[in-house]
């Protein structure tokens, strides 16, 4: 099955600078890329997503790569803010069934 | 904006116990998921559901856990006799297919502490 690896584990940044998270996965045949959000005591929420037929998609000031050949994807946060501290998942769908396989998570800590 | 809801936020049982944690997936969403997540830990797969029947299960839903859609609103996770390594945060997520994408959406989750 697949299997997704994230760094870093924690991630402090100053408000204002750039944070980037990374995520590789191990199923070639995986099409789809969603990131999460999960804020204390909260469920996961969707922030951004990808699929296999782009290399790059922005939102604002939240941007993701994906690089097919290399078996990973980053997640892109700009001008980061307060309100952005939380921890983040990246997760790959497992190629012939509907389940999304989840990294460890990544605590963001931006520093006002 | 609709959302995806779960009943009740925490729940404290005793192990042996049976528990069912009831989610309220997003009203047109015909995919329904359940996701756990052991503190600290990844979140993982449990079970999805279409068409009242699983569609797929991860080899942690064994025979102690069932899912069910009693109405046209509810899903439900039944876990028969709990252990004390069922502790965990359980999420439910829905989906819709559109345009052959599929997103899929969180609900807040329950706590359960199996003592």
């Amino acid at each position: 099955g697949e299997n997704v690896e994230q760094h870093p584990s924690t991630l402090s940044v100053q408000e204002g600078d750039s944070a980037v998270i990374k995520c590789t996965y191990s199923d070639s045949a995986s099409n789809y890329f969603p990131w999460y959000k999960q804020e204390l005591g909260k469920g996961p929420q969707l922030i951004i997503d990808i699929r296999s037929n782009v290399g790059e998609k922005k939102d604002q000031r939240i941007a993701v790569t994906l690089n097919k050949t290399a078996k990973h994807f980053s997640l892109h946060i700009t001008e980061t803010q307060p309100e952005d501290s939380a921890v983040y998942f990246c997760a790959a769908e497992d190629t012939g069934r509907r389940a999304l396989t989840f990294g460890s998570g990544t605590r963001l800590q931006v520093q006002p | 904006e609709p959302e995806v809801t779960q009943t009740p936020s925490h729940q404290v049982t005793q192990m042996g116990q049976e528990v069912i944690l009831r989610c309220v997936p997003i009203s047109n969403h015909l995919y329904f998921y359940w996701y756990r997540q052991i503190l600290g830990q990844k979140v993982e797969f449990l079970v999805s559901f279409y068409n009242n029947e699983i569609s797929e299960k991860s080899e942690i839903f064994d025979d102690q856990f069932s899912v069910e859609r009693p109405d046209g609103s509810n899903f439900t996770l039944k876990i028969r006799s709990t252990k004390l390594e069922d502790s965990a945060m359980y999420f439910c997520a829905s989906s819709i297919v559109a345009g052959g994408k599929e997103t899929q959406y969180f609900g807040p989750g329950t706590r359960l502490l199996v003592l």
